[in-house]
């Protein structure tokens, strides 16, 4: 059974710095790999989607890195603002098609 | 706007009284999915359905009913809701089974 685990659990960093967020997950055979951010009280909101057959995707401050061999990707996020403050959560799609398994996600805290 | 819709946003309801829980999207997707999502457990799959009248079974499917009669809809049905299905339920549509998923902005349930 694919198990997905994130860590830091929680990290607080002050404006200006840049990050890292990483995910492992135990079965490298899989398909896609996503990663998301929710905010208090709302939905989740798709930040990049890595196929299996890439190794890493940029939007804006964002990178996404995937080691399919290794079971990881990280998440690389620049110039923190505190606009950033969310939670972030990795998610595999595997073998088993329309499965699609979490990690409990990291807390994010810019501050000023 | 391409989005995934869920009503009611809150519930409170009392201990089996039958309840359902709507979803709707406007993108034309082939795949929708129910997720619930506890402190401490994360996100969690329900069900899943892959085309009309293809529905399979998530992780937690127990207490749960889904039924996908039209594309554009997928509600999740509660015969006889119980305390321990207090939650945060979240429901996505793609493309397909293994392609970026899109999440609704999420339904509160509380059973007493």
């Amino acid at each position: 059974k694919q198990e997905v685990t994130q860590i830091p659990a929680a990290l607080s960093v002050p404006e200006g710095e840049n990050l890292v967020l990483n995910c492992s997950f135990t079965d490298s055979a899989i398909y896609n790999l996503q990663w998301f951010r929710q905010d208090p009280g709302k939905g989740l909101t798709s930040l990049l989607l890595i196929q299996s057959s890439q190794r890493e995707q940029t939007s804006g401050r964002l990178n996404a890195s995937l080691d399919k061999s290794s079971g990881r990707s990280t998440l690389y996020i620049a110039a923190s603002q505190p606009g950033d403050s969310a939670t972030y959560l990795c998610a595999v799609w595997g073998t088993s098609y329309g499965k699609l398994t979490f990690g409990q996600g990291t807390i994010l805290t810019v501050h000023p | 706007e391409a989005q995934v819709t869920q009503n009611p946003r809150y519930l409170i309801t009392v201990t089996g009284k039958k309840l359902t829980v709507t979803c709707s999207q406007n993108m034309n997707h082939e795949y929708m999915s129910w997720y619930r999502q506890d402190p401490g457990l994360g996100l969690r799959q329900i069900y899943y359905s892959m085309n009309v009248e293809v529905t399979d079974k998530g992780d937690v499917p127990e207490g749960y009913k889904v039924s996908r009669k039209e594309k554009r809809n997928f509600p999740l049905i509660l015969e006889s809701p119980s305390p321990n299905q207090t939650s945060l339920y979240f429901c996505a549509s793609g493309t397909g089974g293994r392609t970026e998923a899109f999440f609704g902005q999420g339904t509160r349930l509380t059973v007493v």
